[in-house]
């Protein structure tokens, strides 16, 4: 079935780039999403890719995409404290769906 | 402009008894779509509506329902509840039936005993 997976913790010094990986399993999948979840809180939806895009940049925020090694990244430049949260990647499935990884836990060192 | 608001934030039922849960999307948004979040797993999908329409079930049992009102507003219910439905439920709404760009509200934090 539908599955998505990604590593369970990333710490990483603040200032420095954090790259948070994800793989899925749908090929059909239209949008790739990342969404962050603080502590007690919704989810936030942060950027997303259509599936015929090998990248997308917005600001601090690198997402790439290998469609052939069904493979998405996330890339935060310049990483600060803020940026401590729950990272999920998600990708849009059939029947109005989305399926959600189990999230990365992202800790700034200072 | 409000985002998406869920009732009650936080709620605490016994083992066999109701609950509902109610959702307010975004203005303009028509689509609603339930997910469920137990503690440290991504969410996963329950129910997505369209006007006022059933458009998408996830793998949950006939326990769980939900219906859509003509404000596009949505409540879900689970009946006959059990220790493992306690979990963060999240409501997302969209412009499309397509429901393929979210946003989710803050969530209704249900704790089963």
């Amino acid at each position: 079935g539908e599955d998505v997976e990604q590593s369970l913790f990333l710490s990483v010094r603040e200032g420095d780039s954090s790259v948070i990986n994800c793989t899925y399993t749908d090929s059909s999948s239209t949008y790739l999403y990342w969404y962050k979840q603080e502590p007690g809180a919704g989810l936030q939806l942060l950027t997303y890719i259509f599936s015929n895009m090998d990248m997308k940049q917005d600001q601090r925020l690198t997402v790439l995409l290998n469609k052939k090694d069904k493979h998405l990244s996330l890339r935060i430049a310049d990483t600060q404290t803020g940026d401590s949260a729950i990272y999920f990647c998600a990708v849009y499935s059939s029947a109005s769906k989305i399926i959600f990884g189990s999230g990365t836990r992202l800790s700034i060192r200072p | 402009d409000a985002g998406v608001t869920q009732s009650p934030t936080h709620l605490i039922k016994t083992r066999g008894q109701h609950v509902t849960l109610r959702c307010s999307p975004i203005s303009g948004h028509k689509s609603v779509s339930w997910y469920q979040q137990v503690l440290g797993q991504g969410p996963q999908f329950i129910f997505q509506y369209y006007e006022k329409e059933e458009r998408g079930r996830g793998n949950f049992p006939d326990r769980f329902s939900a219906r859509q009102f003509p404000n596009y507003s949505s409540e879900l219910n689970v009946n006959a509840l059990l220790l493992g439905d306690s979990a963060l439920y999240l409501c997302a709404s969209s412009l499309a039936g397509g429901a393929n760009v979210l946003t989710f509200g803050a969530g209704s934090r249900l704790t089963v005993l």
